[in-house]
């Protein structure tokens, strides 16, 4: 089984709604993280927390929030679905023993498309 | 302002040639930094990582250099297979203790046979 899940796989939805991608991890990491990818761009941070009770902004969080609902669980929702945030989304995870920066472990991608 | 970038979007070699792959980084701060490969559908996969105190590191076919000097990091790939064909993404940390990476915009490694 993989260690890094992500649900759905694919998402196509309209202007407007609000969707949620999911995330969850057994590597027992204490880290989880959101970016998205763009074609022809590197992935671009969302949101990123330490543990339970911590939730940090990323580079770009607009229009983005996040729910850490257990170590092992960390979501991505859309209040307001638009267009521009079409992209592919990434989960990742990370342990705090690799120290700062450590090594992140990715899940296999959300594709959404927002029509 | 802060980015991390690579030189080629494409690069096409030889199978069981040697592959170079280059990136630039402009913040002074990074002191990690770590090459990932994606394949196509699938999740950024770990290759090699190297922190600032080193200048290179060596894996199983692969050695990632590091030349803070130029800020320049490289990744060789010694012996190319079809396998390795992907998009490689250099990565780095310079968030002031975040441990978000800023990622490169890759570079799209094809073999020929």
């Amino acid at each position: 089984d993989a260690d890094v899940t992500q649900t759905p796989r694919n998402r196509i939805t309209k202007t407007g709604k609000r969707i949620m991608l999911e995330c969850s991890q057994t590597k027992g990491h204490d880290r989880m993280y959101w970016y998205r990818q763009d074609p022809g761009l590197g992935l671009r941070l969302i949101y990123y927390s330490f543990d339970v009770k911590d939730i940090n902004k990323g580079e770009i969080s607009d229009g983005y929030s996040v729910s850490r609902q257990a170590q092992a669980k960390f979501s991505l929702s859309l209040e307001s679905a638009i267009p521009n945030q079409t992209a592919l989304y990434f989960c990742a995870t990370s342990d705090r023993t690799s120290g700062r920066g450590g090594t992140q472990y990715f899940g296999p991608g959300t594709r959404l498309l927002v029509l | 302002g802060e980015s991390v970038g690579l030189h080629l979007p494409t690069l096409s070699v030889q199978e069981g040639d040697n592959s170079i792959i280059n990136c630039a980084y402009s913040n002074s701060a990074s002191d990690y930094f770590i090459w990932y490969k994606q394949e196509s559908g699938k999740g950024p996969q770990f290759i090699i990582d190297i922190r600032s105190n080193m200048d290179k590191r060596q894996g199983q076919r692969v050695t990632v250099l590091l030349n803070k000097t130029v800020k320049h990091l490289s990744l060789q790939i010694a012996a190319t297979q079809p396998g390795d064909s992907a998009v490689y993404f250099c990565a780095e940390n310079s968030r002031g203790g975040a441990d978000g990476l800023t990622f490169g915009k890759g570079t799209h490694l094809i073999i020929q046979p």
